[in-house]
């Protein structure tokens, strides 16, 4: 994750909103996405954003691109005990190109 | 839906020893990742295969091979195992494509642990 640098941790309280923030530094990146770990499970995709939107909006989940900073959020909104994982998030080029992932960040929900 | 299955979930091995590691895509989809996550790590891109071909190459050592077969599942074989080794391998399988299909999903993992 040396090119995708993420905060370590993150803690809120139940039904408060989460902000993970997240930046990169490859500008060609057509996709950026978010995954979910929980603790010795695989990644799930939350959700993606092409690098020409600016937000995307998933239910509860938003994300915010900022291309010129290079700067992506995810906000969790009533954010529950079951968001409590590693979100990882990862750029990519699309097609057959590999994905790389940030260093993740440990949301911890405070019941 | 059907997703990405990994098999073994789960391996032992001791050093020096063989494994072998397989991955079978979403229905339909062509081309086939593998990542190695360690302990506390982000997941690092390994190898990548489209259409049986490798398409892209990470950071995989040179102990390490891979094939996709014609069935588009694929074998990550490894070899002269070290305790370094030890990690979570992920396979992912995509379509490239328009939109969303160039998405990478990912299966459970194998979890491989070298004594």
């Amino acid at each position: 994750g040396e090119d995708v640098e993420q905060s370590l941790f993150l803690s809120v309280r139940e039904g408060d909103s989460s902000v993970i923030n997240c930046t990169y530094t490859d500008s060609s990146s057509t996709y950026l996405y978010w995954y979910k770990q929980e603790p010795g499970a695989g990644l799930q995709l939350l959700t993606y954003i092409f690098s020409n939107m600016d937000m995307k909006q998933d239910q509860r989940l938003t994300v915010l691109l900022n291309k010129k900073d290079k700067h992506l959020s995810l906000r969790i909104a009533d954010t529950q005990t079951g968001d409590s994982a590693i979100y990882f998030c990862a750029e990519g080029s699309g097609g057959y190109q590999k994905v790389t992932f940030g260093t993740g960040t440990k949301l911890q929900v405070i019941p | 839906a059907a997703g990405v299955i990994q098999s073994p979930r789960h391996l032992i091995k001791e050093k020096r020893e063989t494994a072998t590691l397989k991955c079978y895509p979403i229905p339909r989809h062509d081309t086939v990742y593998w990542y190695q996550q360690g302990p506390g790590q982000d997941p690092q891109f390994l190898i990548s295969f489209y259409e049986k071909m490798q398409s892209d190459k990470g950071s995989i050592p040179d102990r390490f091979s891979a094939q996709q077969f014609s069935d588009y599942h694929s074998e990550l074989n490894m070899s002269s195992l070290e305790l370094g080794d030890s990690a979570l391998y992920f396979c992912a399988s995509s379509t490239p494509g328009q939109g969303h299909t160039d998405t990478q999903y990912f299966g459970p993992g194998t979890r491989l642990t070298v004594l």
